[in-house]
């Protein structure tokens, strides 16, 4: 399996663009996390899904961010409109089911660097 | 609230020194522990997990982490760092919230 697939790895765009970062699980995993990344607050999470349903979005920071996962292969992270303070890495992971997304191994994807100037 | 706290933000050793990277949780009830590693230009993996019984779980690489319950750690150890183990290590918590929690990670740079 090629692991977790995100895309693009790196974004640069203007503030009150609007943003979508796409993630595609490995094949089989129930669960799909979306991290966010920065120095201040290290490693976040945004949201997860189980067999493509939302169940957790408390990490989700505004009304600007949306998920979406559509099918159990593809998941999109949407910003819109953009600002600078959204500037980050974000990860995307995905988890088999076999006890819990708190006790399974999560496996992450290489991330995506979003510049927002 | 749960949280996972890393208080060694950059930790910088020669080669062959030893290691250990301090992990405090607060949880209530039952925890679960992990430590993963994101290796310069990898994806974050993980390195060894925690559920229960044995306190001392040993991962791979040669590290291992010891769950001291009364101190609410789950340091991380190696008796001899190279310099391949120059990474970003990173605690995380997980319990009845069913979500894992992250600590802010540890920077360890080994010079050779």
């Amino acid at each position: 399996d090629a692991g977790v697939i995100q895309s693009p790895r790196h974004e640069v765009t203007e503030m009150g663009q609007e943003v979508t970062l796409r993630c595609k699980p490995i094949s089989g995993h129930d669960y799909l996390f979306w991290y966010r990344q920065t120095m201040m607050r290290g490693l976040e999470l945004l949201i997860y899904f189980n067999n493509n349903v939302p169940i957790d979005d408390s990490g989700m920071p505004e009304d600007r961010f949306s998920a979406k996962m559509p099918n159990a292969s593809f998941s999109t992270l949407k910003i819109q409109p953009s600002e600078p303070r959204d500037s980050a890495v974000y990860f995307c992971a995905s988890s088999p089911w076999t006890q819990g997304p708190s006790t399974d191994t999560q496996y992450f994807g290489p991330g995506t660097r979003l510049t927002v100037l | 609230a749960q949280s996972v706290s890393q208080h060694n933000h950059h930790v910088i050793l020669s080669e062959a020194a030893s290691l250990e990277l301090g992990c405090n949780y607060s949880y209530g009830g039952t925890v679960n522990l992990f430590w993963y590693v994101q290796y310069p230009g990898q994806h974050l993996q993980l390195l060894l997990k925690y559920f229960s019984g044995d306190p001392l779980v040993k991962g791979i690489k040669g590290f291992e982490a010891e769950f001291i319950k009364s101190k609410f750690s789950f340091n991380l150890r190696k008796p001899s760092v190279q310099w391949s183990d120059t990474a970003e290590y990173f605690c995380a918590g997980g319990g009845a919230t069913n979500k894992l929690i992250f600590g802010t990670g540890t920077l360890l740079a080994v010079q050779p």
